[in-house]
């Protein structure tokens, strides 16, 4: 399995914060790595695929970047709305599909 | 746009079987892309159980794929999960979710249902 692991597990920041997530693959995925979000008590919405894909309806103030084993995700300027548990999810392997354990922001 | 809806009972004895379906809407369960199930404990973060393609082809994560069978019903553009013999560790909001595939291993899960929370109990 491919292992995938996320960096801090939370943090704290203020509106308007620059905040970046890390997230780190245990084997070379290329670029086969997808970004969600989940607010509390909702279903992870996907913001960016293959590592750096913003989705159709997502602010342009998130970004991703990276590639092979280590990947970044970025909120330019963090809003009232983006407080939220943050997930990467690798597609390398489909068998199994791993997630990482997740990055909660909040104030 | 595709939209999922779960459906099936909140709570489930122990050593029984876990049922949910699916329902898809705005959209052919007959597409090319793979029908998931992911779940989530309580707290904790998201762990993928398997998948289905329409054609009934199906993966499975290797750690449940023991106690897990899923279906499609074309007819109903629906697709189905059971997890048998379940313990208190099955306990979680299940959600449903398209693997959209744009190539083998670029793809992504978009949409999501907005989840069912089963619970294994006495």
């Amino acid at each position: 399995d491919i292992q995938m692991t996320q960096s801090p597990s939370s943090l704290s920041a203020s509106v308007g914060d620059r905040v970046s997530i890390s997230c780190r693959a245990s084997q070379s995925i290329n670029t086969y790595l997808n970004w969600y979000q989940q607010a509390e008590g909702k279903a992870p919405k996907l913001l960016i695929y293959d590592a750096s894909s913003l989705q159709s309806g997502v602010p342009s103030r998130f970004s991703g970047s990276g590639s092979g084993t280590d990947f970044t995700l970025t909120i330019s300027s963090l809003q009232p709305e983006d407080f939220a548990t943050y997930y990467c999810q690798q597609s390398y392997s489909n068998i199994p599909i791993t997630f990482g354990p997740g990055t909660k922001v909040d104030l | 746009q595709v939209q999922l809806q779960e459906s099936g009972p909140g709570l489930v004895r122990p050593s029984g079987t876990l049922s949910l379906t699916c329902a898809i809407s705005g959209g052919s369960i007959t597409s090319t892309n793979w029908w998931s199930w992911v779940r989530q404990p309580p707290g904790k973060g998201l762990e993928w159980i398997g998948e289905i393609y329409h054609s009934g082809s199906t993966n499975y994560n290797p750690s449940l794929k023991s106690r897990v069978t899923m279906s499609v019903d074309e007819s109903k553009n629906q697709f189905s999960l059971k997890v048998r013999f379940v313990t208190a560790a099955d306990t979680a909001v299940y959600y449903c979710v398209r693997r959209t595939v744009a190539t083998f291993a670029d793809n992504w899960f978009d949409p999501w249902g907005q989840g069912t929370l089963v619970a294994v109990s006495s």
